[in-house]
């Protein structure tokens, strides 16, 4: 497709599962974000790759979350043993700029809802 | 670091009523701004953006003037719709690799 792909839609899962959340960027895009967005605030910076290298993971809330982007196309969020406090919606964007090149804008994909009971 | 102040909402307007949805930054020098948009059930995407001082954006009947006096970035429009309906969030460069959002603005337009 034509934008920025996250699967699954939307995600329960019991606490202490592991999850992994999906996101196909645009093809050709070298930057890729991915974000968290609590109920009724704005998105919170998760993590950063440039291709395939991770350039900044410093908005991981710890280290049961882990990021990757091995061939710099298709990434995967993954959060182990989930907690209450990770229900939130997660939004991947990309950009063909580069960070740092901010005249440009974010594409970002309609968010993959997780839900921890 | 870098951070913008965003208008509460939520914002309940008639149609054809004119908004302005108020924003305000701190940053370190003169950073683009922007304006994203999130319609129901979408993801996010830019409305409009000010790459310096002095300039305004504007799309769909949407402005907003970087003004580094009042270090302000408020977004408007003439005459809303229903369509309009939606989250808008203001948003900046922060350090790094990040990208600062506000809390968003829940807009409601009646008929």
């Amino acid at each position: 497709g034509a934008g920025v792909s996250q699967s699954p839609r939307y995600k329960v899962a019991k606490r202490g599962q592991d999850v992994a959340l999906r996101c196909d960027p645009i093809s050709g895009h070298v930057s890729l974000f991915w974000y968290q967005q609590a109920l009724g605030q704005g998105p919170e910076f998760l993590t950063y790759f440039q291709n395939e290298a991770q350039l900044d993971k410093s908005g991981l809330p710890s280290d049961r979350f882990f990021a990757e982007r091995p061939e710099g196309s298709v990434s995967t969020l993954k959060i182990q043993r989930t907690q209450q406090e990770d229900s939130a919606v997660y939004l991947c964007a990309s950009s063909q700029g580069l960070a740092g090149e901010w005249t440009g804008e974010l594409f970002f994909g309609e968010g993959s809802r997780l839900t921890v009971l | 670091g870098n951070s913008v102040t965003q208008m509460e909402g939520p914002v309940t307007l008639s149609e054809e009523a004119f908004l302005t949805i108020n924003c305000t930054y701190t940053a370190t020098g003169y950073p683009s701004l922007f304006w994203y948009v999130q319609y129901p059930g979408e993801g996010l995407q830019l409305l409009l953006k000010a790459t310096k001082a002095d300039d305004k954006g504007s799309n769909k009947g949407f402005e907003a003037t970087y003004r580094k006096e009042t270090t302000s970035f408020h977004l408007e429009k003439g005459s809303v719709q229903v369509s309009d309906s939606a989250v808008y969030f203001c948003a900046l460069p922060n350090t790094g690799n990040q990208f600062y959002f506000g809390t968003g603005t829940s807009l409601t337009v009646i008929p």
